[in-house]
């Protein structure tokens, strides 16, 4: 089965101290992951993507297919980082058009 | 700012009377995408059109249709809803050529009330 799972509903942390958001996923082939991020009042974008291997907003993902996990990290957290935090897969790496997210994880940090 | 707009943000409809949610586009984007989200769950797709092929996921009730008369506009029609289509409908675009992932372009959503 397809899945993301996000384990944490909240995370709370105060500015300045590290982040890290957990995501797992079950797929069989080669899927592509993403994170993406909806701020208060705002729509969903995308943060960041596996493939591009590059740091937004001081955040990184590494996919790790041995443990199936892609976890967003930050070392030094800001208030203006406080957002929901949706995981995504894309199976096939793309070719279906379709992204698998997760329940998300409501970070919140606090001053 | 070309972007991805959603009408009504706020709709309220009676249980069983049909509703239609629109969704239109200035990004000129190929694919069109309508996700359910539900209260504290993840987003679901419901299906998309590929140009002007329609791709409904396999889980999709046949009460949800959807219309996508040109590339700006696509519309979700709820034939019967009911308590349980309560949601979050979001819509989305993206570029797709080659069976590359591109990213997907989220409009702000209209949340359904049925009553």
């Amino acid at each position: 089965a397809q899945r993301v799972t996000q384990p944490e509903k909240l995370l709370s942390v105060f500015k300045g101290a590290p982040v890290e958001l957990k995501c797992n996923y079950s797929y069989s082939g080669s899927p592509e992951l993403f994170w993406y991020v909806q701020y208060s009042r705002q729509r969903l974008q995308l943060l960041l993507r596996h493939i591009s291997r590059e740091s937004i907003k001081g955040f990184t993902a590494d996919l790790n297919k041995g443990e199936t996990s892609f976890h967003l990290k930050k070392p030094f957290a800001q208030e203006e980082d406080s957002a929901m935090y949706y995981c995504a897969l894309a199976p096939n790496g793309g070719a279906t058009n379709k992204l698998i997210f997760g329940t998300g994880t409501l970070l919140a940090v606090q001053p | 700012d070309a972007m991805v707009i959603q009408n009504p943000r706020y709709q309220v409809t009676q249980f069983g009377k049909p509703v239609t949610l629109s969704c239109s586009q200035t990004l000129n984007h190929n694919v069109m995408y309508w996700y359910q989200q539900k209260s504290s769950q993840a987003p679901k797709l419901l299906f998309h059109y590929y140009d002007k092929d329609f791709n409904n996921e396999a889980d999709t009730p046949d009460n949800f249709q959807s219309r996508r008369p040109n590339t700006s506009f696509c519309f979700l029609d709820i034939r019967s809803p009911g308590l349980g289509d309560a949601a979050m409908y979001l819509c989305a675009t993206s570029s797709q050529r080659g069976g590359h992932y591109n990213e997907q372009f989220f409009g702000p959503g209209t949340r359904l009330t049925v009553l």
